[in-house]
């Protein structure tokens, strides 16, 4: 199946300090990209969808201020938190999907990026 | 897309087969049925889908009633490594198709 990679792994971070996450899908070309976030034994709730070369849509709820996206490019999605405080600390997973595939699995996910926030 | 009911946690004995249910009693002719699972700290997986038939990869097999109001997601032979929650997603597939909505899932927990 297709790969999706992220980057860091895991991070650590001051109150206040931006933090940048990547997301490549490293095998294929993906269209749209999408950000979930998950807090200890929830659920994974989607933050925003990306299409490239476009502004992200945003779920309700959702920060777009302070949760920046960028799809610059096929294969690569970045989420920026801004000023991020401790209750952003979540697992943050991004999610590639082929573009105009048939395929009917077409939504990889990265492994997914420890965010704490001191 | 169409809500899925799951129960929250389940056991099983390794080498056993594990046997997940999920209702969807609301499931529309094209939605298909996905399995998802979710290793603690890591990203989703995916393991298998179908739409009416019963389906069988190297992962699993899915089980969708005649009805396609319930399926059943079975592990054959269970191992340790299979511990995870198991999503069961119901929703349209192909191009026209919105993101994967989560719910709560089955915890499943590989006993030794």
């Amino acid at each position: 199946g297709a790969v999706v990679s992220q980057h860091p792994s895991w991070v650590i971070c001051k109150s206040g300090t931006s933090v940048k996450i990547e997301c490549r899908s490293l095998d294929f070309q993906a269209t749209t990209m999408f950000w979930y976030r998950q807090f200890p034994k929830q659920s994974l709730m989607l933050m925003a969808t990306s299409n490239e070369g476009s502004k992200a849509t945003y779920e309700q709820g959702v920060e777009k201020d302070k949760f920046l996206i960028n799809h610059a490019s096929l294969t690569l999605s970045t989420l920026t938190v801004t000023s991020a405080h401790p209750e952003d600390s979540s697992f943050y997973i991004c999610s590639a999907r082929v573009g105009g595939s048939l395929s009917l699995n077409e939504q990889f996910f990265g492994p997914g990026t420890r965010l704490t926030v001191l | 897309d169409a809500k899925t009911t799951q129960p929250p946690s389940m056991d099983c004995a390794e080498g056993r087969a594990a046997n997940l249910p999920c209702n969807h009693s609301t499931i529309s002719g094209n939605e298909y049925v996905y399995w998802y699972r979710q290793i603690h700290s890591q990203g989703p997986q995916y393991i298998i889908h179908g739409l009416k038939n019963n389906e069988t990869n190297e992962m699993a097999s899915l089980i969708i009633t005649e009805d396609r109001k319930s399926s059943t997601l079975i592990l054959p032979h269970a191992t340790l490594r299979d511990t995870a929650v198991y999503y069961c997603i119901v929703r349209v597939a192909g191009g026209s198709a919105r993101q994967l909505t989560f719910g709560s899932g089955t915890q499943l927990t590989v006993l030794p």
